[in-house]
């Protein structure tokens, strides 16, 4: 069974650009998350999606902002990106809402801010 | 609403000696708990989870944790440390219920594991 992917791997981007990063949940799972990792805030979740709807949002101002498809692939877009935007995306599928059926993250997009 | 305490940023250990791993959690409903392990430039993996039933919990790679309410605890063990070992480890805890409306994962600020030859 494939694990979660997600692309790309590596962005380069300017500051005042934007962003979108994508995620493929394992096959039949139907809850994606969302999470920023820095050296300073360590890891921060950013949104939940399941059934195409946000189910949870972490306290990131509104640049930041997700969606999810029918066949649970989800994308998550920064807008006027800032400096303090750079960090390791990670994206984690699980079964279902909630997190009793644990998490299963991707290798993440490393996105640097320049 | 939870929070983790993983105490020591850096823990060096010989190959071969015991791991532990400390992680302290707070809670004011019983949390499902979780230890993840992320490599360099990688995603994390799911070591194990505490929902419910045995406080005990083996996980992969010969990891095991134990689940303390009385001490708020869930320290992660291995008895016999390995090169292969050498990482960082999230401890996180969860609400179950999202009755503080949240389902998401509360992370600790990790913990890197050297393991020396």
């Amino acid at each position: 069974k494939a694990g979660v992917t997600q692309t790309p791997r590596y962005l380069i981007k300017t500051r005042g650009q934007q962003v979108t990063l994508s995620c493929s949940p394992i096959s039949g799972h139907r809850s994606v998350s969302w999470y920023q990792q820095t050296p300073g805030q360590g890891l921060q979740f950013l949104f939940e999606y399941f059934s195409e709807t946000q189910r949870n949002k972490g306290n990131f101002p509104g640049r930041f902002s997700g969606r999810q498809f029918s066949n649970s692939r989800s994308e998550m877009n920064v807008s006027t990106l800032e400096l303090g935007d750079s960090a390791l995306y990670l994206c984690a599928s699980s079964l279902a809402l909630g997190t009793m059926f644990g998490a299963f993250f991707g290798q993440g997009t490393r996105l640097t801010v320049v | 609403a939870q929070s983790v305490t993983q105490l020591g940023s850096h823990v060096s250990v010989s190959e071969g000696a015991l791991v532990l791993l400390r992680c302290n959690y707070s809670s004011s409903v019983p949390p499902y708990l979780f230890w993840y392990v992320q490599y360099p430039n990688q995603g994390l993996q799911l070591l194990l989870k505490y929902t419910t039933g045995a406080t005990l919990v083996k996980g992969i790679n010969g990891f095991e944790a134990e689940f303390k309410k009385s001490e708020t605890s869930f320290h992660l063990t291995k008895p016999s440390a390995h090169m292969s070992d050498a990482a960082e480890y999230f401890c996180a805890v969860s609400d179950p219920d999202g009755r503080y409306n949240n389902n998401d994962m509360r992370f600790g600020a990790g913990t890197r594991l050297t393991v020396k030859p």
